[in-house]
């Protein structure tokens, strides 16, 4: 199975601050038809399921703000979020889906420093 | 509007048999790769199967393989899990889930059903 190894597992950062997120596969993986990466990232609040923020690694899910971008290549992805906001608290998950068995990474708690 | 609704969730008891369902709309949901994707208790979401858009391939995580079983009825645009032998470790919120039904690349999950086993 590819692993998806993500860091930090939290991360604490002040209002309006950067945050980085980690995530590195264990092979490259890349979609035949298209040759981009078959990368998402998701954020997901309790009780509710994930939600889908970026995919083929940069590609930005609409009505996502702006404020999140994925970015990254061959096995070395990040999610970054360029000014954090209150309502960002959540735990983030990256996810590989171009091998049959998709694979995720263990998630990053994002909290409010 | 892709959408995808989950249900039949319940309370099993060990070695007991459930089955769950997806109904989709908004998409061909007969040209569709469909996959179930289950997410324990404080854990991280696992990938559990899916299949091909006539229901000739299917594919299984090894933790489920032999119990449980997933199946498509496209006349009713509805995805199955059938789940038996159900042990406490699939205790768990089940979401079907699918990608690139729209042309872009996005993926749709479900909103999940919660399936518990215990005693």
């Amino acid at each position: 199975d590819v692993v998806m190894t993500q860091s930090p597992e939290s991360l604490g950062v002040s209002l309006g601050a950067r945050a980085t997120i980690n995530c590195q596969s264990s092979q490259t993986l890349l979609y035949s038809s298209n040759n981009k990466n078959c990368i998402a990232w998701y954020q997901q609040k309790p009780g509710q399921p994930p939600r889908l923020l970026i995919y083929w690694a940069f590609t930005r899910e609409a009505g996502v703000p702006d404020r999140f971008s994925g970015g990254g290549s061959g096995t070395d992805f990040t999610l970054t979020i360029s000014s954090l906001q209150a309502e960002d608290v959540a735990v983030y998950y990256c996810q590989q889906y171009c091998t049959t068995w998709w694979t995720f990474g263990q998630g990053t708690k994002v909290e409010i420093k | 509007e892709v959408q995808l609704v989950e249900s039949g969730g319940d309370l099993v008891q060990p070695g007991g048999s459930l089955r769950v369902s997806c109904a989709a709309s908004g998409f061909t949901f007969s040209n569709s790769w469909m996959h179930w994707v289950r997410q324990g208790p404080a854990q991280g979401p696992a990938w559990v199967s899916r299949i091909n858009g006539d229901g000739s391939v299917t594919n299984y995580a090894d933790s489920v393989r032999g119990r449980f079983t997933i199946s498509r009825d496209n006349a009713k645009n509805t995805l199955y899990l059938q789940m038996n032998d159900l042990r406490a470790e699939d205790t768990a919120v089940y979401y079907c889930t699918t990608w690139g039904v729209s042309g872009t690349g996005s993926h749709v999950w479900g909103q999940g059903t919660q399936v518990t086993v215990s005693s």
